[in-house]
């Protein structure tokens, strides 16, 4: 079953301990990125990738990172998780950003609280 | 400052009616506009895209209309069931920026029976 899925599904942290939130996609994408999603701002990007190894900033990076080693793979990290990094998130993949491949997989999501 | 707007009120529409949701924007000059769904708890599915250059777009009981005169697109669902209740979300991305994309933050409808 073509996926994208997130691990964990849910997560209850302290401030400034490091996370990772892996994100994999089985259906041979090369593009991937993150969203945060919080009650009256919607979804917003953090980080996304074109291919393996070419990462750019959304709109909301700080306080996260990313790594596209492998095609399937795209994790985000948190090196030292804030309260206000509390929120719902996303990880999503599309064949490509070119060409006519621009719709959106969606992975499950990750609710991270930070206290 | 760049903005997308949608109708943050729910809409409640009688079951077999058309729903017609908003979806506004300023400051973009969008290569092509997105609507997702979104039901509680769970990631967005996508439903249609229309690009710059297209007025219009229908998939079985959906239809969008891009208008960039009046920076707006509306997702249109015809003839409607309670099971197209949920969360609908429009995205932009830009000339040169297919990248990124820019999420309004989403109209909730309800249809009732």
């Amino acid at each position: 079953e073509a996926q994208v899925t997130q691990n964990p599904r849910y997560l209850i942290t302290v401030t400034g301990k490091k996370l990772t939130v892996t994100c994999s996609q089985n259906m041979n994408h090369e593009y991937m990125s993150w969203y945060r999603q919080d009650p009256g701002l919607g979804l917003r990007q953090i980080y996304y990738s074109m291919n393996v190894e070419v990462t750019d900033k959304g709109d909301v990076p700080e306080g996260y990172k990313v790594s596209r080693k492998e095609k399937r793979n795209f994790p985000l990290i948190l090196e030292s998780p804030s309260p206000n990094q509390t929120s719902l998130y996303f990880c999503a993949s599309s064949l490509s950003r070119t060409g006519n491949s621009y719709e959106q997989y969606f992975g499950p999501g990750t609710r991270l609280t930070v206290t | 400052s760049q903005k997308i707007e949608q109708n943050s009120e729910a809409l409640n529409i009688q079951e077999g009616k058309t729903a017609t949701l908003t979806c506004n924007y300023t400051n973009y000059s969008p290569a092509y506009l997105q609507w997702y769904r979104q039901d509680p708890g769970r990631g967005p599915v996508f439903l249609l895209l229309i690009r710059e250059n297209e007025k219009e777009k229908r998939k079985e009981r959906l239809k969008v209309t891009f208008d960039t005169t009046l920076k707006q697109s509306l997702f249109h669902i015809t003839a409607s069931q309670p099971a197209d209740s949920a969360t609908y979300l429009c995205a932009l991305s830009t000339k040169g920026g297919y990248q990124k994309v820019t999420f309004g933050t989403g109209t909730k409808l309800q249809v009732i029976p």
